[in-house]
């Protein structure tokens, strides 16, 4: 069965710190991974997705098969990356290219300064 | 920049009484979504819509819920009857047709409040 896993609820830095995101799942197939972004009080937004190999605002991620692994990194967090982070599994069926988002539990980001 | 637009931001109701949520996605896209998300939990997919029938829906999406494109903008989540547990956040969605990798781009959400 498709899941996705964030484990952290709440996660706080101090300006300048890295930060980590963790993301896992698990899936049968072949998976595609996103990581959307909620600021408060506006809309849910693509953040990056993995088969683009980007950096988007200075977060990558990196999908690692063997571990499951899809966590979001950022070398030097700032406090406009405040923010809940939700990370997302695409799942599609059969003959199909519309496919249905799987979503985890999203981790909340606080960057102090 | 083109956005989903949804109506209206919060819709208060009686239990048992029927809401339609109205979502206007943007304008070229032609796959269509619904997810919702109750307070505290994850964001869950209800159902995707393409050339005017249903394509794929979750375990959620039961005989109360039913989707419509009545024109060429709109589209809408109607329930039927509604019950406390439909208490969420409805978030609509739109992509454009033929990318695998579509983006779904989503519309800033209607809290349903039932009553």
């Amino acid at each position: 069965a498709q899941r996705v896993t964030q484990p952290e609820k709440l996660l706080s830095v101090f300006k300048g710190a890295p930060v980590e995101l963790k993301c896992n799942y698990s899936y049968s197939g072949s998976p595609e991974l996103f990581w959307y972004v909620q600021y408060s009080r506006q809309r849910l937004q693509l953040l990056l997705r993995h088969i683009s190999r980007e950096s988007i605002k200075g977060f990558t991620a990196d999908l690692n098969k063997g571990e499951t692994s899809f966590h979001l990194k950022k070398p030097f967090a700032q406090e406009e990356d405040s923010a809940m982070y939700y990370c997302a599994l695409k799942s599609l069926r059969r003959g199909s290219t519309l496919g249905r988002l799987y979503f985890g539990r999203g981790t909340q980001l606080t960057v102090w300064p | 920049e083109p956005e989903v637009t949804q109506t209206p931001s919060h819709q208060v109701t009686q239990m048992g009484q029927e809401v339609i949520l109205r979502c206007v996605p943007i304008s070229n896209h032609l796959y269509f979504y619904w997810y919702r998300q109750i307070l505290g939990q994850k964001v869950e997919f209800l159902v995707s819509f393409y050339n005017n029938e249903i394509s794929e829906k979750s375990e959620i999406f039961d005989d109360q819920f039913s989707v419509e494109r009545p024109d060429g903008s709109n589209f809408t989540l109607k329930i039927r009857s509604t019950k406390l547990e439909d208490s969420a956040m409805y978030f609509c969605a739109s992509s454009e047709p033929g990318r695998v990798s579509n983006e779904q781009f989503f519309g800033p959400g209607t809290r349903l409040t039932v009553l």
